[in-house]
Order: structure tokens, then sequence, then C-alpha cells
């Protein structure tokens, strides 16, 4: 079964740094796009970024401000979040999410991990 | 800047209705428009894609249309696992979401 796990989140406090690691299983990462979207509690879905199946090539959303960095392991059939300077709107559920590549739907997504910014 | 505008932002219904939840474009996307069921505490999940293609294992009773700017999503006879929240997407940009819930 295709599947991917997402994990580390956490409560942090604003200005806080945190790494979210998503683990694929039942297919290789390094084929698909990879993309991270985050849902605030009771709000809709919004997307942060992405990482192209060549493993370099990343887009974010404008709120993103540099803040966010996605990366990949393939040896260890993993994605990241790389979250800086966390603020308290970054509150949010962060899904991992695969798509076949360009113009392709999100056909796969994690379970989500719920990132806290509370002082 | 690319809008994906859906409506009704809330709906409510009842078992065997036939209901309708439209996703507006505010450009020509073509037929590059996906549909997502969430449910509570749960990860969205894929329904339609393409605007009209149905997703492995998702009943027929979901069924979308349309082209260009404007799109639906049908549910042709509610069914209780149905009551969800649904969303449009092209591209990165998804729309606000249709609560459907019970009458």
């Amino acid at each position: 079964e295709e599947q991917l796990v997402e994990s580390g989140g956490g409560l942090v406090q604003p200005g806080g740094s945190l790494r979210l690691s998503c683990v694929a299983s039942g297919f290789t990462l390094r084929n698909y796009w990879m993309h991270w979207v985050r849902q605030i509690p009771g709000k809709g879905l919004v997307w942060v970024g992405r990482l192209k199946s060549d493993g370099t090539d990343t887009a974010y959303a404008d709120f993103v401000k540099g803040r966010f960095t996605i990366s990949r392991d393939n040896a260890k059939n993993t994605v990241y979040l790389q979250i800086n300077s966390l603020r308290n709107e970054d509150t949010a559920v962060y899904y991992c999410v695969r798509d076949g590549g360009e113009g392709t739907p999100f056909e796969i997504w994690g379970q989500g991990t719920l990132v806290t910014v509370s002082s | 800047d690319f809008q994906m505008t859906q409506s009704p932002s809330s709906l409510s219904a009842s078992v065997g209705d036939r209901i309708t939840i439209t996703c507006r474009a505010s450009q020509n996307i073509s037929a590059s428009l996906n549909w997502y069921q969430q449910k509570p505490e749960k990860a969205p999940n894929l329904l339609i894609y393409l605007a009209s293609i149905l997703q492995s294992g998702v009943p027929s009773r979901f069924s979308g249309s349309g082209s260009g700017t404007d799109f639906t999503l049908t549910i042709s006879s509610l069914q209780p696992e149905d009551f969800a929240t649904y969303y449009c997407q092209h591209s990165w940009s998804f729309g606000q979401g249709t609560k459907l819930e019970i009458k």
C-alpha cells in the first residue's frame, strides 16, 4: 500500500524552528513531485510548497517568505519541511502530499502533523 | 492573482438528496480541476480529477463536470458517509470548501 506518514509536529515558541518529516512507503519518493499543504484548525486547505522529482526544484507560497525549506533524503525515502522563524499564524496541521507531476492531482495524502506555535 | 471561488460555503441536505457544489476559476483552466472530500480529523481524499474522472474506488453517485472557468460536483443521492467538507483545486489553489451537513 502506498502511504505517507508525517511526524515532527509539536508545540514551539514564536521565533523557533521545527523540521517536519514525511516518510513514504510502497513507492519511491524521488519519482514524484511532493507538496506540503497546511490547514489551520477549522479552516481550509492552503498550499505551502513543492519539490519536483529532480530533488532540487522548489516553489513556495508567498506567505512563506523564505522561512520554509523543502528537501528530500532518497536513502530514507523521506521528504522534509524545515520551518524557521515560526509565527502564531503558522499554527496548523501540515500534510505532505504526492502528485504525479505538473497538472496531476494530489493523489496521496499523509495523515498530517499538528504544529502549534505559542508562548 | 489566480483564485478558485467555491459555493456554497455550507449546505444542509438529507439522505437521498441530490446536491451540487460549484467552483469557479478566475481564468480559463480547461479541465484541470480536482475535487477532494475531507472528513473531520482526517486528511483530504481525492474524489475526481480532470473535472470529471472518478478516482478509483469512489462511488458512482459522485460526478463532476465543467471546463474553462465553471465546474460542478454533484452527488446524486446522498448517503450518510457523504456528509463532509468538499474542496475544489487547481494547481496550487484550493477553493474555500463546502461543508455538507445533515438537515
